[in-house]
This record gives C-alpha cells, structure tokens and sequence, in this order.
C-alpha cells in the first residue's frame, strides 16, 4: 500500500521568500510518479508539478521545483520567491504505473505568505 | 480548451433525498476518477472508469452510492438515500494515459454537498 506524509500542517513564509513544503513517501512499487496539487481558497485542485521515480533531473516548472531525493523517499516541493497568491493549501499525491492508477494523497500543508 | 467541468457547484439537500453530480471529462480524455475530500479522512478515490468501463469502485462506501459513464463526456455519481454524513466536496478527474506521458489528473472545480 501506499502513504503520502506532509508533517507540516501550516507553514508561514515572507513575500518574496523561498519555502519549502515537505512530502515522503512509501511504496513497494519502483514505478511511480509524484504530484503537487494547490487548493486555494476557492477549493479547485491545481495540477503544480510531477516527478517520476525514474526522472534523474529534478522536475521544475517556473516557480515550482521538486526536490525529489529517492532514497530518502521525499518530494519535497520548494516554491521561490513567493507571492501573496501563493497562499493555499498544497497536497502531495502519488500513484504507481503498474497497477491502480488512482492518487494517494497527503493531508496537506497550509501556506500563509505574508506581506 | 475547456477543463473538467461539474455541475452543479454547490448542493444542499435534505436527508433522505436523491442527489446526483454530473462530471464532463477533458476531451479526448480516456480515465475519469472521481474523489471525495472530507476534514476527517481527506481526498480519497470513490471509483475510476476507463474508456467508459468502470475500473476500481472499492472506494465507494456503500450502495447508496453508483457512478454510471454512459459515453466519453459524460459521468455520474448519484447517492441515494442521501445521509448527513455524506456532505462533503466531491471532485470529478480525468487524465488521459498516452505512454510516455505523465498521465496527470486534472480536477474539476468540485461540488460542494450539503445534507441536512
């Protein structure tokens, strides 16, 4: 089975700052992919960022990078220079490509940035 | 291009009563998933479907609940009786699985239900 664990349930960063959002992961799978969605206020789900278990580069999207160490299990998601509309709740999600294909998520972490 | 689209947005019924949430995949799109999120237990797969045919349901609670995909644009998940406890935000998915690809799961804007 696979679990997802965010130990941060809030974190508060300044504008402009750097933060990082923590994630590890289980799985007896070694085919996997990992997922960083955004929940703002609003309540959609944001697609951010993935990361396959076999990609050797870490993944980045604009603002967004995933610091993915494989060993140690963790995708930790960091997002530069933060803006006031980063504040939301974030999830990270799992999912194997050898049979389910549903995500497992994590119980999220809340970001404040304030001005 | 047009995301994944539910309807309705918000839902408040009374308990007891029918309720059913329509989802419209992304185009093209060939996996339909849909989530239920909760404070207590969080995102969790209620069922996914495949080229219409349903894949996996052992996340569906109990027979109150059914999800029907009756063509490649179309989806439902209808709970009957309703109960309290099932308020929740319901979240309509769906990905598209070409190899090579990342197979992401884009997110409709979800429906807020309310049973009273």
């Amino acid at each position: 089975a696979q679990k997802i664990t965010q130990t941060q349930p809030g974190m508060f960063v300044q504008e402009k700052e750097a933060v990082t959002l923590d994630c590890t992961y289980d799985t007896s799978d070694q085919s996997y992919g990992l997922f960083w969605y955004k929940q703002p206020s609003s309540g959609e789900m944001i697609f951010l960022i993935y990361q396959g278990s076999y990609d050797e580069q870490n993944a980045t999207e604009g603002r967004y990078s995933l610091n993915f160490q494989k060993a140690r299990k963790s995708a930790n998601l960091v997002i530069s220079a933060s803006q006031l509309g980063d504040s939301a709740m974030y999830f990270c999600a799992m999912r194997d490509f050898t049979g389910r294909r549903a995500l497992t998520f994590g119980s999220g972490t809340r970001l404040q940035v304030q001005p | 291009d047009a995301g994944v689209i539910q309807s309705p947005r918000h839902e408040v019924t009374e308990m007891g009563q029918e309720v059913t949430l329509r989802c419209k995949p992304i185009s093209g799109h060939d996996y339909l998933f849909w989530y239920r999120q909760t404070m207590m237990r969080g995102l969790e797969l209620l069922i996914y479907f495949n080229n219409n045919v349903p894949i996996d349901d052992s996340g569906m609670p109990e027979d109150r609940f059914s999800a029907k995909m009756p063509n490649a644009s179309f989806s439902t998940l209808k709970i009957q009786p309703s109960e309290p406890r099932d308020s929740a935000v319901y979240f309509c998915a769906s990905s598209f699985s070409l190899p090579g690809t990342t197979d992401t799961q884009y997110f409709g804007p979800g429906t807020r239900l309310t049973v009273l």
